[in-house]
């Protein structure tokens, strides 16, 4: 069965740099686009990045663009999330989410998440 | 910006039935947005309900139903039961590469 686990998470003081990794099991990771979705704590979730099933294409979220990083080794099975330039407001829970094979625009499998809380 | 709107907060009776809503700040929703829907527990990771409007994910129940309503997208739950009490998020494609999630409806079972 399709598992997502997310790992990374963790304190770090605001300005610095932390990366996540997501890794991937019970599919073929390579023939899919993945997503990280966050959530702060008592919050909503926030779509921050997506990666094509090869690489080439990616987009994110406006209040991370420039910052984070989203990018993949399918050698690896493995989705990573670099974040640079950490903020108060990127403290949440990061999952990643698998993209749906059919075309049609949704997250079909989610991780358990992994927490990134961003303190002085 | 888009801003993609949900109701904070929705009650309904158990065996009842509640829509909830989402929509767009500037804008209709369309099919084109392809909505989808995630049921989430406080600490759980979110699961999917609906996806491309009205297509029930593997295992929902059919008391979940998505539509179109007038400009925005609705889910359904259709006598409801108490473990449905949870938040509802919903989702649009923005056809850029850019997803947006609504800021969820908590969902209140009594």
């Amino acid at each position: 069965q399709v598992q997502l686990v997310e790992s990374g998470g963790g304190v770090v003081q605001p300005g610095r740099s932390l990366r996540l990794s997501c890794a991937a099991s019970g599919f073929t990771f390579s023939s899919y686009g993945m997503h990280w979705v966050r959530q702060p704590p008592g919050k909503g979730l926030e779509w921050v990045a997506v990666i094509s099933f090869d690489g080439s294409n990616k987009y994110s979220a406006d209040s991370v663009k420039g910052r984070f990083i989203i990018s993949r080794d399918n050698s690896k099975n493995t989705l990573y999330l670099q974040m640079n330039s950490l903020r108060i407001e990127d403290t949440a829970v990061y999952y990643c989410a698998k993209r749906d094979g059919s075309g049609l625009y949704w997250f079909d499998y989610w991780g358990q998440g992994t927490l990134v809380t961003v303190s002085s | 910006q888009t801003v993609v709107t949900q109701e904070p907060s929705f009650s309904v009776s158990p065996g009842g039935t509640v829509t909830l809503t989402c929509g767009l700040s500037s804008g209709s929703v369309s099919t084109t947005h392809y909505p989808s829907w995630y049921q989430q527990t406080p600490g759980q990771a979110p699961r999917t309900l609906i996806y491309s409007t009205n297509t029930r994910s593997s295992g929902v129940p059919d008391r979940f139903s998505g539509s179109i309503l007038g400009n925005k997208a609705a889910l359904t739950i259709t006598g409801a039961q108490a473990d449905d009490e949870s938040d509802y998020y919903c989702v649009l494609y923005m056809r850029s590469g850019i997803w947006v999630f609504g800021g969820g409806t908590k969902l209140t079972v009594l």
